[in-house]
C-alpha cells in the first residue's frame, strides 16, 4: 500500500525548533519529489517546501525561507522538515504530500495524514 | 507569484444538483491545474490533475476543464458524501499556489 506518515508534531516555543518526519512506504522514494504543505486551523492550505527526488534541488515559500530546511534520507525512505526560529503563524497541520509523476512541480497524489504543530509559550 | 482566486467560497445544494466551482488564477496557468477535495480532520484527497484529467479511481461525477487563467471544477450529481471543501492549486510557476477553497454542504 502507498502510504506516507508524518511525525514529530507537538509544542514548539516561539524561536525554537521542531524536526518533522515523513516516512514512506509502497513506492520508489528516491524515484519522486516530495513537498511539505500546511495548512493552520481553521484556514485553508498553504504550500511550504518542495524536494526533489535526488535531493539535489530545494524550494521554499517565502515565508519559510531561512528558517525551514527540508530534505531527505532515500536510503530510508524519509522526508524531514527542519523547522527553525518558530513563529505563532507556524503553527497548522504539516502534511507531506509525493508528486505525481517524474517532475519537480506537479500534482500531490499521495498525502500523509497530517501532524500538528503548535507554537506557544 | 500566482494567485488563485476560487468561487465561490461556500454553496449549499441539493442531492442530485450539479456543482460548479470556479478558479481564476492571477496569470496564464496554462493547464498546470489540480483540484483536491477534503473532508474534515483528513488530508487533501487528489481529484483531478492538469486541468481536466481524473485521478485514477474519483468517480466520473467529478470533471475540470479550462486553460489559461479560468477554470471550471463540476460536481454533475451531487452525493451526500461529497460534502468537503475543495481546493483548486497551481504548478505552472513557484511558489506553489492553492485557491481560498470552496466549502460544499446538503441542503
Amino acid at each position: 500500500e502507498v502510504q506516507l506518515v508524518e511525525s514529530g508534531g507537538g509544542l514548539g516555543q516561539p524561536g525554537g525548533s521542531l524536526r518533522l518526519s515523513c516516512v514512506a512506504s509502497g513506492f520508489t522514494f528516491s524515484s519522486y519529489a516530495m513537498n511539505w504543505v500546511r495548512q493552520a486551523p481553521g484556514k485553508g492550505l498553504e504550500w511550504v517546501s518542495a524536494m526533489s527526488g535526488s535531493g539535489g534541488s530545494t524550494y521554499y515559500a517565502d515565508s519559510v525561507k531561512g528558517r525551514f530546511t527540508i530534505s531527505r534520507d532515500n536510503s530510508k525512505n524519509t522526508l524531514f522538515l527542519q523547522m527553525n526560529s518558530l513563529r505563532a503563524e507556524d503553527m497548522a497541520v504539516y502534511y507531506c504530500a509525493k508528486v505525481f509523476g517524474m517532475g519537480i512541480l506537479g500534482a500531490f497524489d499521495i498525502w500523509g495524514q497530517g501532524t500538528m504543530v503548535t507554537v506557544s509559550s | 507569484d500566482i494567485q488563485m482566486t476560487q468561487s465561490p467560497s461556500s454553496l449549499s445544494a441539493s442531492v442530485e444538483d450539479r456543482v460548479i466551482i470556479t478558479c481564476q488564477a492571477s496569470q496564464d496557468s496554462s493547464n498546470y491545474l489540480n483540484w483536491y477535495q477534503q473532508k474534515p480532520g483528513k488530508a487533501p484527497k487528489l481529484l483531478i490533475y492538469d486541468a481536466s484529467n481524473l485521478e485514477t479511481g474519483v468517480p466520473s461525477r467529478f470533471s475540470g476543464s479550462g486553460s489559461g487563467t479560468d477554470f471550471t471544477f463540476t460536481i454533475s450529481s451531487l452525493q451526500p458524501e461529497d460534502v468537503a471543501t475543495y481546493y483548486c492549486q497551481q504548478y505552472k510557476n513557484l511558489p506553489l499556489s492553492f485557491g481560498g477553497g470552496t466549502k460544499v454542504e446538503i441542503k
